[in-house]
């Protein structure tokens, strides 16, 4: 089974500033990473595949990067409506397609 | 456009059973792998389990497997989990999800189910 691990686990930014958040695969995974977005009370939802292609009407202050082992989620400029908790899943040949434990994006 | 509304969730004793539901509309339901992924209170996302657009393919993460079985009624567009043996472990969220091929990224999620295990 392939361990996803993020960091940091709670990112403390301030609204209109740049966060990066990160996600490492313990072997390969190719591009075959994807970030969702979770609010409280809320399913996650979609925000990039293939490790740096952005979902059906996401903003394009999320990117995506990386490849194999070591991804980055970047947020350039953070709007109230993004503080919210993060995940990374791969999704690489067969499940289980584990997820790493989130990171918790808050006001700083 | 795309929805799953999972049902069957509630208050279990340790020890026994529970079957979820995940009535899908939206899409040609019989082309896509789909998954059950849960999150216990506070907690993170896990994988649960996954099942292959036909049903001849199934997957368990480690902590349910043996006790959980994941189904699908493609004649229902709905997708099915059986779980047995619950313990206070399992108490938990549920969602179903859709898989954006098979064996790729999901790309929609249901709003999930609780399920609560306890005495």
């Amino acid at each position: 089974e392939i361990v996803m691990t993020q960091s940091p686990a709670t990112l403390s930014v301030s609204p209109g500033e740049r966060a990066a958040l990160s996600c490492r695969a313990s072997q390969s995974v190719s591009s075959h990473l994807a970030w969702y977005q979770q609010k409280p009370g809320q399913a996650p939802r979609l925000l990039i595949y293939g490790a740096s292609t952005r979902a059906t009407g996401v903003p394009a202050r999320f990117s995506g990067s990386g490849s194999g082992t070591a991804f980055t989620l970047t947020i350039s400029s953070l709007q109230s409506e993004d503080f919210a908790v993060y995940y990374c899943q791969h999704y690489h040949n067969w499940p289980p397609y584990t997820f790493g434990q989130g990171t918790k994006l808050e006001v700083k | 456009e795309v929805q799953l509304v999972e049902s069957g969730g509630g208050l279990v004793q340790p020890g026994g059973s529970l079957r979820l539901s995940c009535s899908a509309s939206g899409f040609t339901f019989s082309s896509y792998a789909m998954h059950w992924v849960r999150q216990a209170p506070g907690r993170g996302l896990e994988y649960v389990s996954a099942i292959s657009s036909n049903g001849g393919n199934t997957y368990y993460a480690d902590s349910v497997k043996g006790r959980f079985t994941i189904s699908r009624d493609n004649s229902k567009n709905t997708l099915y989990l059986q779980m047995s043996s619950l313990g206070a472990e399992d108490t938990a969220v549920y969602y179903c999800v859709k898989d954006s091929s098979s064996w790729y990224y999901s790309d929609y999620w249901g709003q999930g189910t609780l399920v609560t295990v306890s005495s």
